[in-house]
């Protein structure tokens, strides 16, 4: 159960941001929301993760709203490899990393 | 991502045969998973080692038994098994809690694509 809520499938323009929503209300104040992604038959790849500020990397940027019970993963520019199933998990202070179904992202031409 | 490197990559097997599945991560982590992912269901935890030990056995049959030498290598040893055990079979990584170190951000393997006829 990872007690995330997320859309099943959306679809972005090639160079356009993807902006991919994610719900966590039962999130507690000292637990990181994690997104991970898994292109199609490999393993899954770590993304980002984020306490209560917004983050940036060199594949995403992640907002998380003041109070905390979502949180958007920004592709700026998507390409057609990043084409994939993208997972948003809550840990929930367990030692596992619970996978849900996540959001499968298409980018096309 | 090269750090996690998983043999074989594809195996088909017998349900009468044993194969082993193999995993070796170069990043210096103490921690390591086995995940299975069926088709068309989400990830599912199988196994965790920390330090060497196992800490989690997320109720697996007995048909598949790990096993962790070193902090470098993980194994999966698979005995009679049954058509349904067909999935994509995934080695992670990672940082131990041990070390204060956050246990979340995982490095996963290719993967095997197991079969079992």
């Amino acid at each position: 159960d990872a007690k995330t809520t997320q859309p099943t499938s959306m679809d972005c323009a090639e160079g356009r941001a993807a902006n991919l929503p994610c719900n966590h209300s039962t999130i507690s104040g000292n637990e990181y929301v994690y997104w991970y992604r898994q292109i199609h038959s490999q393993g899954p790849q770590y993304i980002i993760h984020g306490l209560k500020n917004n983050e940036t990397n060199e594949m995403a940027s992640l907002i998380i709203t003041e109070d905390r019970k979502s949180s958007t993963l920004i592709l700026p520019h998507a390409t057609l490899r990043d084409t994939a199933v993208y997972y948003c998990i809550v840990p929930y202070n367990t030692d596992k990393l619970i996978f849900g179904t996540g959001t499968r992202l298409q980018v096309f031409p | 991502e090269t750090g996690v490197t998983q043999t074989p990559r594809h195996l088909v097997m017998g349900m009468t045969n044993k194969k082993s599945l193999k995993c070796e991560q170069h990043l210096g982590h103490n921690a390591m998973y086995w995940y299975k992912q069926s088709a068309k269901k989400p990830l599912e935890l199988m196994f965790v080692y920390s330090l060497e030990e196992r800490v989690e056995n997320n109720s697996v049959p007995s048909r598949f038994s790990p096993e962790c030498p070193n902090s470098s290598h993980l194994f999966l040893h698979l005995h009679t098994l049954q058509p349904e055990d067909s999935a994509l079979y995934l080695c992670a990584s990672s940082r131990s809690r041990g070390e204060g170190a956050l246990p979340y951000e995982q490095y996963f393997g290719p993967g095997t694509r197991l079969t079992v006829t």
